[in-house]
């Protein structure tokens, strides 16, 4: 069946730092991909997508690439402030026929450090 | 654009009492979905509606579950004979009907059965 597989965390990390994280999938065909954000006390916002393969989906400095030759939708970001700590889920939809649901990873946790 | 919303944002009830939760979609969107999301995990699929339709359904919804969208706008998801391995958030999200369109999620409800 579908499935998203995220790195564990949690990713601790300083100001400036670079990040990724981790995410791969399984699913038949060509599914849409995503990456969530949940801050502290919130609920879950988009990040950003990406559609088809090659596509790279890109949202307030975080960037990722839909490489289907890998299975493997990456999240980075160049420089991470305090502000971007919180949790990340990577997810698909898989938009044939009825089936309407997000598959998501397990999660995780960034922590940037001042 | 006033966004996904959810009520209650709490609920503590007592095992074997019954529990409703609201959610109001945004409104030009036609599909809206239920998620349950336990402590340290990503969201997982409960139902979703095209419409007034309920279209799929988890088999983690068991028939202590259900849910309603009776006139294709607001939803309702009823547990009834709660047990405390419902604890979680309670998630409500809606999107729009073309395939990979993006879900937008309410901020939850917390459901604590003591």
């Amino acid at each position: 069946g579908n499935s998203v597989t995220q790195m564990e965390g949690p990713v601790t990390l300083s100001e400036e730092a670079f990040l990724t994280i981790n995410c791969t999938y399984t699913a038949t065909g060509y599914p849409s991909l995503f990456w969530y954000v949940q801050y502290p006390g919130e609920g879950l916002q988009l990040l950003l997508k990406a559609t088809k393969a090659d596509d790279k989906g890109s949202n307030k400095g975080f960037e990722a690439t839909y490489r289907k030759e890998t299975t493997s939708f990456h999240l980075e970001k160049g420089s991470v402030q305090v502000s971007d700590s919180a949790v990340y889920f990577c997810a698909l939809h898989h938009g044939s026929g009825n089936t309407g649901k997000l598959i998501f990873g397990q999660g995780t946790t960034l922590q940037v450090k001042p | 654009d006033t966004g996904v919303s959810q009520n209650p944002r709490h609920k503590i009830t007592k095992r074997g009492q019954n529990v409703t939760f609201r959610c109001d979609p945004i409104s030009e969107h036609n599909r809206l979905y239920w998620y349950r999301q336990t402590l340290g995990q990503g969201p997982e699929f409960l139902t979703y509606f095209q419409n007034e339709a309920q279209l799929e359904k988890s088999r983690l919804l068991s028939d202590r579950f259900s849910a309603e969208r009776p006139k294709g706008s607001f939803s309702t998801l009823e547990i009834q004979r709660t047990e405390q391995g419902d604890s979680a958030m309670y998630l409500c999200a809606s999107s729009l009907m073309t395939p990979g369109e993006t879900q937008y999620f309410g901020p939850g409800t917390r459901l604590l059965v003591l």
